[in-house]
C-alpha cells in the first residue's frame, strides 16, 4: 500500500535555527498538507497546498513557516527561526483530490527545540 | 467547520464488537462524515467515510442515522491493536482541510 514518507523521524535543533522537514507524498496525489501535534494535545492544521501554491493556512502558520514542492516529489515545511513552542510532532498528509477522499498521513517528524 | 461530539473515552473487550458514537446535529447537506484513528506514537490513519448510506470496508463499518445527525463507527471484532484515539470529522466536499477534535480514546481489554 502506498505510503507518505517523512524524514527525519526525529530532529533536535537549537532555538533560533532554521529547520526543514521533508515529506514524499503519494505519487498520484494532488493535495498536500502539514499538521502538527504538541505532546498531549490535538492534531492541528497548519497549511494545505495545491497546484504549487498554498490554498489555505491556519493562524499558526505565520511568517516563520513556509512550504515548498521543489521537484515534483518532495514537499517541505521550513521553519525559519525555531522557538521552544515549535516543539511538536509534524505530520505530512496527501490526498488524491480535495473532495471526498481520505487523507494518507506520514508517521511524522518529532521536532525538539532546545 | 461543523462540530462533532464524541465520548472522551470508551472501553471494550478484545474480540467483541465496538460501537463508537458521534453526534453531529448541525451537519449540512454537503458534509461528509469521516473517521480517522491515531494509534500511539503514530500519525492519523483514515478509517472510513460516508455521506448518507451505511458503508463497509476492511477496517470497519459506518452506520449513519437517517437524519444524518449522528453516526456510529463499528469495529466488528476488536483486537488490542485497535486501541487508539478515534476521530469523527465532518468534511465539506468543497473544503480544503480536515479539522481534528479531541476524539474518543478507545481502550481494549484483553
Amino acid at each position: 500500500e502506498p505510503e507518505v514518507t517523512q524524514t527525519p523521524s526525529h530532529q533536535v535543533t537549537q532555538m533560533g535555527q532554521e529547520v526543514i522537514l521533508r515529506c514524499v507524498p503519494i505519487s498520484n496525489h494532488l493535495y498536500f498538507y502539514w499538521y502538527r501535534q504538541i505532546l498531549g494535545q490535538k492534531v492541528e492544521f497548519l497549511v494545505s497546498f495545491y497546484n504549487n501554491e498554498i490554498s489555505e493556512k491556519s493562524e499558526i502558520f505565520d511568517d516563520q513557516f513556509s512550504v515548498e514542492r521543489p521537484d515534483g516529489s518532495n514537499f517541505t515545511l521550513k521553519i525559519r527561526s525555531t522557538k521552544l513552542e515549535d516543539s511538536a510532532m509534524y505530520f505530512c498528509a496527501s490526498t488524491r483530490t480535495g473532495g471526498v477522499y481520505g487523507y494518507t498521513f506520514g508517521s511524522g517528524t518529532r521536532l525538539t527545540v532546545v | 467547520d461543523a462540530k462533532t461530539t464524541q465520548p472522551n473515552s470508551m472501553e471494550s473487550n478484545e474480540e467483541e464488537p465496538v460501537h463508537l458514537p458521534c453526534n453531529h446535529s448541525t451537519i449540512s447537506g454537503t458534509d461528509y462524515i469521516h473517521w480517522y484513528r491515531q494509534l500511539p506514537s503514530q500519525g492519523p490513519e483514515y478509517v472510513i467515510h460516508g455521506l448518507t448510506s451505511n458503508v463497509n470496508n476492511r477496517m470497519a463499518s459506518l452506520a449513519i442515522a437517517e437524519d444524518r445527525k449522528s453516526s456510529t463507527l463499528i469495529l466488528h471484532r476488536a483486537t488490542l491493536r485497535d486501541a487508539a484515539v478515534y476521530y469523527c470529522i465532518l468534511r465539506d466536499n468543497r473544503d480544503d482541510k480536515i479539522i481534528f477534535g479531541k476524539g474518543t480514546r478507545l481502550h481494549i481489554l484483553p
